[in-house]
């Protein structure tokens, strides 16, 4: 059973044009995270949110926006995508204030 | 703010020999919690150890455990018995159990496992 799954584990796109990462957890967790691991690898938070509730939004482009529409699913949709977003995005899930389970990832190449 | 810092961005063990990997913090909090991180490359994140800070007693997962100084805000993994499935990315993170938590990491070390 696969515990954080994220659809599609490979994305390859053009300049400017929008995309959505789908994410679900059937671990019954209450809070779900989206992180970016850059090209050396660092890895840093975007967003989190708890029980279908934005609780963290670190300092990210507006052009990024998660939606939650229940508490098993977070999904990231990005408009007008730039070179930069070029990365490798991590779905996570976790009960409060406990060890979190990350998904496959998803590899974004912006071309 | 928390940091985490690594120092160390490489290192390399020959295979059944023991190695420690080195990971200290930076908080002002009192309650958190510590993690080790694999990520092999296969990109997949796997969870390896975990430590809670109000914990004395070291963490151990099998062939892997920890040297938690709270004090000197140091957290070390020691793998033990490195076996080739070892080779990966490890990364240090930190978890304060506050408003807003959110899990910090360190920038990663590679371990390579030589045969």
């Amino acid at each position: 059973d696969t515990a954080v799954s994220q659809t599609p584990k490979y994305l390859v796109t053009q300049m400017g044009n929008d995309k959505s990462i789908k994410c679900e957890q059937n671990l019954g967790h209450d809070t779900m995270y989206w992180y970016k691991q850059d090209s050396k690898k660092f890895l840093k938070i975007m967003f989190s949110y708890n029980n279908k509730e934005l609780i963290i939004n670190e300092t990210v482009p507006n052009r990024f926006s998660p939606k939650s529409p229940d508490k098993a699913h977070l999904n990231l949709h990005i408009n007008s995508l730039e070179l930069g977003d070029s990365a490798v995005y991590f779905c996570a899930s976790s009960q409060v204030f406990h060890e979190q389970y990350f998904g496959p990832g998803t590899r974004l190449t912006v071309t | 703010a928390q940091t985490v810092t690594q120092s160390q961005p490489e290192m390399s063990v020959q295979e059944a020999e023991t190695v420690t990997l080195s990971c200290t913090y930076d908080t002002s909090e009192n309650n958190y919690y510590l993690f080790w991180y694999k990520q092999p490359p296969s990109r997949q994140m796997i969870l390896v150890i975990r430590q809670e800070a109000y914990k004395q007693q070291n963490a151990t997962e099998n062939r892997f455990s920890v040297n938690f100084q709270k004090a000197a805000k140091s957290f070390s993994l020691k793998i033990s018995d490195s076996q080739l499935g070892d080779t990966a990315m490890y990364f240090c993170a930190f978890l304060f159990t506050g408003a807003n938590s959110k899990l910090t990491f360190g920038k990663g070390i590679t371990l390579s496992v030589r045969p």
